[in-house]
């Protein structure tokens, strides 16, 4: 069964750094790209980038260059999204997905349950 | 940047009746089009990609339809369990790919 298990909540102050874990399991992890997703609270979905865990490559939405950083260890089938100072206006639920490959194209076809990260003084 | 867009923003359904929701994007996609469904308090569920083939496990009431840069969403009769966010995304163009606004489907 195929699995992507993210890391739990969090709550961090302004300034301070984070990163979320989202770890797949039940097929081979190098095989597929992985998406970030975010989600305000009340608001629509934005995609954020993605990550080829074969090789570390990522693409990454304008929006969220520069601003977030993307990386995978493949040794532990892990993808992860990093923040080295988060703002308050960073509070949002954060998705990881796999992009499906063949037919699915980029469709997401799996997601993981989501990590609320909490930005507050 | 290809924008999309969805509407209405808000449909009013009652159970068993039909609905039909609409995506368009800014420039052409192809066929290069997926429709998700978040319920509250949930992760978005793939429902249709390809514009129109139904993910593993779909009921057949989800049916998609479209191309370039005109897609719908039809529902053929809702169930309780419909009532939910939809979002379309397109996946013709990295970066980014980006989604519509969603269509929140309601009681009516």
């Amino acid at each position: 069964e195929v699995q992507l298990v993210q890391s739990g909540a969090e709550v961090k102050k302004p300034g301070e750094s984070l990163r979320i874990s989202c770890k797949g399991s039940g097929y081979s992890f190098t095989s597929y790209w992985i998406s970030w997703v975010r989600q305000m609270p009340g608001k629509g979905l934005e995609w954020m980038g993605r990550i080829d865990p074969s090789d570390s490559y990522t693409n990454y939405s304008p929006s969220f260059q520069g601003h977030v950083t993307i990386s995978a260890d493949k040794s532990i089938s892990t993808a992860y999204l990093q923040w080295s100072s988060l703002k308050a206006s960073d509070t949002a639920m954060y998705y990881c997905a796999r992009q499906g490959g063949g037919s699915y194209g980029g469709a997401f076809d799996y997601w993981g349950q989501g990590t609320l990260v909490t930005v507050s003084s | 940047e290809i924008v999309m867009t969805q509407s209405p923003a808000t449909l009013s359904v009652s159970p068993g009746e039909r609905a039909t929701l609409s995506c368009r994007a800014s420039q052409s996609v192809s066929s290069n089009l997926a429709w998700y469904q978040q319920k509250p308090g949930q992760a978005p569920r793939l429902l249709i990609y390809g514009a129109s083939t139904r993910a593993t496990g779909i009921p057949a009431r989800f049916s998609g339809s479209g191309s370039g840069t005109e897609f719908t969403l039809t529902i053929s009769s809702l169930q309780s369990e419909d009532f939910a966010v939809y979002y379309c995304q397109q996946y013709n163009n990295w970066p980014p790919g980006t989604f519509g606004g969603g269509t929140k489907v309601e009681i009516k």
